[in-house]
């Protein structure tokens, strides 16, 4: 079946200006998840959904980024105000339920701030 | 708190030779569960393995295997017989029962040289 998918691929921004990436997870998955790989930060977790339950905000760097799931399937990851700080590939994943634990992950969208 | 170390930053071997991943982890839950990934040149990570602490039974997946052991908080991959598509980086995570997320180690890169 059709795995996690994310658009745009890339994305170029200028630096203050916002940006939406949106993430399509593979059907029936309750639990989704985003995370930031950037260079010399390795992966990091910034978001969390399961079901219609409060998500897990905890890994969010900055109140310039938020995120949306709804009707519990797609994602949109928004980042305000962009700072080069954020050039990043950001990646989404989904798992059928989290106690499942293994996650499968999209190919990622990778921001640039000029 | 949950760590993940993956000592090697990069490994170069020669096609055909074995190679071992290493990876250690810390954390204070009495469960947990390690995984592997792969990342291909592509970037999209896939997933590889999952195992729980409290099944330390080694496993074998054609060329690929995994070496658990508590006593050295270490789960490590082997490959056998390298090939040059086994080029990636590859990635040790955790995750702990309460956890919502994967604590990602920082990857080591192999380069599988024809």
């Amino acid at each position: 079946g059709a795995g996690v998918s994310q658009s745009p691929s890339n994305k170029v921004t200028e630096k203050g200006k916002d940006v939406e990436l949106r993430c399509d997870p593979i059907s029936g998955h309750t639990a989704l998840y985003w995370y930031r790989q950037s260079l010399g930060q390795g992966l990091e977790f910034l978001i969390y959904f399961q079901g219609n339950s409060a998500p897990d905000k905890s890994g969010l760097p900055s109140d310039r980024f938020s995120a949306e799931r709804t009707g519990g399937s797609v994602s949109t990851l928004t980042i305000q105000r962009t700072q080069q700080e954020d050039s990043a590939v950001y990646l989404c994943a989904s798992s059928l339920v989290r106690e499942m634990r293994e996650q499968y992950f999209g190919p990622g969208t990778r921001l640039t701030v000029t | 708190a949950q760590k993940v170390t993956q000592a090697q930053t990069e490994i170069s071997v020669v096609e055909k030779e074995d190679v071992t991943l290493d990876c250690v982890y810390e954390t204070r839950d009495t469960t947990y569960y390690l995984f592997w990934y792969k990342q291909p040149p592509s970037g999209e990570l896939v997933f590889l393995i999952r195992r729980n602490s409290f099944d330390e039974q080694n496993e074998i997946s054609g060329r690929y295997s995994w070496n658990f052991q508590k006593s050295t908080s270490s789960f490590n991959f082997t490959i056998t017989a390298s090939q040059v598509v086994d080029s990636a980086v590859y990635f040790c995570a955790l995750s702990g029962p309460g956890a919502n997320n994967l604590f990602f180690g920082t990857g080591t890169r192999l380069t599988v040289i024809p």
